[in-house]
């Protein structure tokens, strides 16, 4: 059964600082998403990573994928206001055809 | 393009009622899925539909629970004699396999709160 483990679970940063997000998982995941949240909506998507050394870049956040240690990390550059929210990684047991596992998501709060 | 539709969007009942949700995916999606959140946690699967199939259930999805996708493009989610642990965000995602990344993109959910 696929498990996937995010931390920190809270993170407090200023703008302007670097900061990554770690997501582990524990066996194999066919690919590997990360979400966002804001409070009270709902999930959108940022970014699915396929292949091991797998590397998505969209603005301020990059996501990388390492298969073998079955870890995806993201990536904060130069943190702004607009990046706080809750964000959410997940996988796919191989088993199954499709349904997500997420972590308990990791709530971001940049203040000025 | 219209994303994935949920109504009603907040839903307020005393326990012990029936309770259903709509979800109304994005056109061309033949995936369906539905998930619960509750305060503070990831979403949790609940079931998954193909087409009007239901391929795939959750042990969270008590026999209460029920889902159905009759002609394979809006679904339907009834929670029979609601608890006050049914209390959560019920989530609606769509996707389109076939595309290597098989996106799941969610709505806007449907807030269940039990009294």
């Amino acid at each position: 059964e696929l498990k996937v483990e995010q931390n920190p679970l809270f993170l407090s940063m200023q703008e302007g600082k670097n900061y990554t997000i770690y997501c582990n998982y524990s066996t194999t995941s066919d690919r590997l998403y990360w979400y966002r949240q804001d409070p009270g909506k709902s999930l959108e998507s940022l970014f699915v990573l396929l292949s091991n050394g797998a590397v998505k870049q969209e603005g301020r956040l990059m996501a990388s994928l390492d298969t073998k240690a079955r870890l995806s990390t993201l990536h904060i550059t130069a943190a702004v206001h607009d990046l706080s929210a809750t964000y959410f990684c997940a996988g796919i047991y191989g088993g199954s055809q499709g349904n997500l596992i997420f972590g308990k998501g990791t709530k971001l709060s940049v203040k000025p | 393009d219209t994303g994935v539709s949920q109504d009603p969007r907040h839903k307020i009942t005393k326990r012990g009622q029936n309770v259903t949700f709509r979800c109304d995916p994005i056109s061309e999606h033949n995936r369906l899925y539905w998930y619960r959140q509750t305060l503070g946690q990831g979403p949790e699967f609940l079931t998954y539909f193909q087409n009007e199939a239901q391929l795939e259930k959750s042990r969270l999805l008590s026999d209460r629970f029920s889902a159905e996708r009759p002609k394979g493009s809006f679904s339907t989610l009834e929670i029979q004699r609601t608890e006050q642990g049914d209390s959560a965000m019920y989530l609606c995602a769509s996707s389109r396999p076939g595309l290597a990344t098989d996106t799941q993109y969610f709505g806007p959910g449907t807030r269940l709160t039990v009294l």
